[in-house]
């Protein structure tokens, strides 16, 4: 069964701290890591995707992390705001689909 | 960015009613487009893939005779859910991939459905 497991369920940090999100995956038929960012009542909106020849992705303040022999993959959120507060997914697409397969979720608090 | 836009953003209807939700990319074509479903506080779950031009797949576990989906150009897809239940209630999201791949997928902004 192709399953993403995400960690941890929920977060709390200061501004300016680094919140760091991991996911792990069984499948090694999955070829695109992508992370949501989501607001509440709101759809899931793209933040950075890695593909697995690559170790390390980052874009702004945010960075993927991604250990291919583990199968884990981490998000990590540098000098986080408030604003940053949201519930974060990881996802994960099958080799030759437009599928994905998400994450449980993380719901990120940054207080100021 | 790509927009894909969502109609209605919330509705409300009785036990046995069916409802209808649009999915609409606005300035891109799609032959693929994604219906998920989510409960509060829980992740997504992909319930089927629309195919402009051809039956819809179903994931495992979902009623394709329930939720009925139409991709009726390449820019809309709607989703029906015939006979509602109050279990029915949910979050429903779509989404559609820029480029033909699931590089930059897209999701609409969300349809609150409470049956009541």
């Amino acid at each position: 069964q192709q399953q993403v497991k995400q960690s941890p369920q929920s977060l709390i940090v200061q501004k300016g701290g680094i919140p760091i999100i991991n996911c792990a995956y069984e499948n090694t038929a999955f070829d695109y890591f992508p992370w949501y960012q989501q607001f509440p009542g709101k759809g899931p909106a793209l933040l950075i995707a890695i593909r697995p020849d690559v170790s390390e992705k980052k874009e702004g303040r945010f960075t993927i992390s991604f250990n291919k022999s583990a199968k884990q993959f981490s998000l990590h959120i540098m000098d986080s705001q408030p604003g940053d507060s949201a519930t974060y997914f990881c996802a994960a697409s099958p080799d030759n689909t437009d599928k994905l397969i998400f994450g449980t979720g993380t719901r990120l608090q940054v207080f100021p | 960015g790509a927009v894909v836009s969502q109609h209605p953003s919330w509705v409300i209807c009785k036990s046995g009613t069916s409802v209808k939700i649009e999915c609409r990319s606005l300035d891109f074509q799609a032959t693929t487009m994604f219906w998920y479903r989510q409960f509060p506080k829980q992740s997504l779950m992909l319930m089927a893939t629309s195919n402009e031009g051809s039956k819809a797949t179903y994931e495992q576990g979902v009623e394709k005779d329930k939720f009925l989906i139409n991709h009726a150009s390449l820019t809309l897809s709607t989703l029906t859910v015939t006979s509602a239940h109050p279990e029915d209630s949910s979050f429903y999201i779509c989404s559609a991939p820029l480029g033909g791949r699931v590089y930059e997928q897209y999701f609409g902004p969300g349809t609150r459905l409470t049956v009541t």
